[in-house]
């Protein structure tokens, strides 16, 4: 079974450059996490989906960042404009609804902001 | 709001040493615990998921403890190598749905 597949793996900007992240999370998985990681530290919440509904998004920058995940399955997450303090890893993780079931990972979007 | 801490921040043992990794969080209403691993440039393995409800995970030279009520939990690899080295993060998913990570101990097995 296919796990959590993200893409692109990296991606260098210019500063004020948009820029969107793909994750497609395991068949079933109808809870969906974005997470940022910066070097050295552990992941940070962005948002929360359960099936299309964001039921946790208080950590989004909402004034450049924005995500959506129409159909319940496939997230998109983007930065609009970027700035030089996004630079980081954005990870997109999935588990079974609610409840406390296993997270898995994917291999993260690195981002470079220049 | 749950704060996870992961102490040492890095440790460095010889081939074959038995390694201990401890966390501790401060909100003991945890629905289960979670132990990944990273590798450098790479995304979280997950390692041992220990339900509020258990003392304990076992998977291979791998075992998590966890003591809900005193916010901690212990992830113990036996005979450690060098492929162990990495970053092990602990992270606490609380009953109103939010998961904490802690930042991580970094492991270098020296061979």
């Amino acid at each position: 079974e296919a796990g959590v597949v993200q893409s692109p793996r990296y991606k260098i900007i210019e500063k004020k450059q948009p820029v969107a992240f793909w994750c497609n999370p395991i068949s079933g998985h109808n809870t969906l996490y974005w997470y940022r990681q910066n070097l050295g530290q552990g992941p940070e919440l962005l948002i929360r989906y359960e099936n299309e509904e964001a039921v946790d998004d208080s950590q989004l920058p909402k004034d450049r960042f924005s995500a959506e995940r129409l159909k319940g399955v496939d997230s998109t997450l983007k930065i609009q404009p970027a700035e030089l303090g996004d630079s980081a890893v954005y990870l997109c993780a999935s588990k079974v609804p609610w409840g406390g079931g296993e997270l898995f990972f994917g291999e993260g979007s690195r981002l470079t902001v220049l | 709001k749950q704060e996870v801490t992961q102490i040492p921040a890095a440790l460095s043992v010889p081939e074959g040493e038995n390694l201990v990794l401890n966390c501790s969080f401060t909100d003991s209403a945890i629905y289960n615990l979670q132990w990944f691993r990273q590798d450098p440039g790479k995304g979280l393995t997950s390692l041992l998921l220990i339900q509020s409800s258990q003392r304990e995970q076992t998977s291979g030279r791998l075992n998590a403890s966890l003591d809900k009520s005193s916010g901690r939990s212990t992830l113990y690899i036996a005979a450690s190598q060098p492929g162990d080295s990495a970053t092990y993060l602990c992270a606490v998913f609380t009953n109103d749905y939010k998961l904490s990570f802690g930042a991580g101990t970094t492991v270098t097995v020296r061979a």
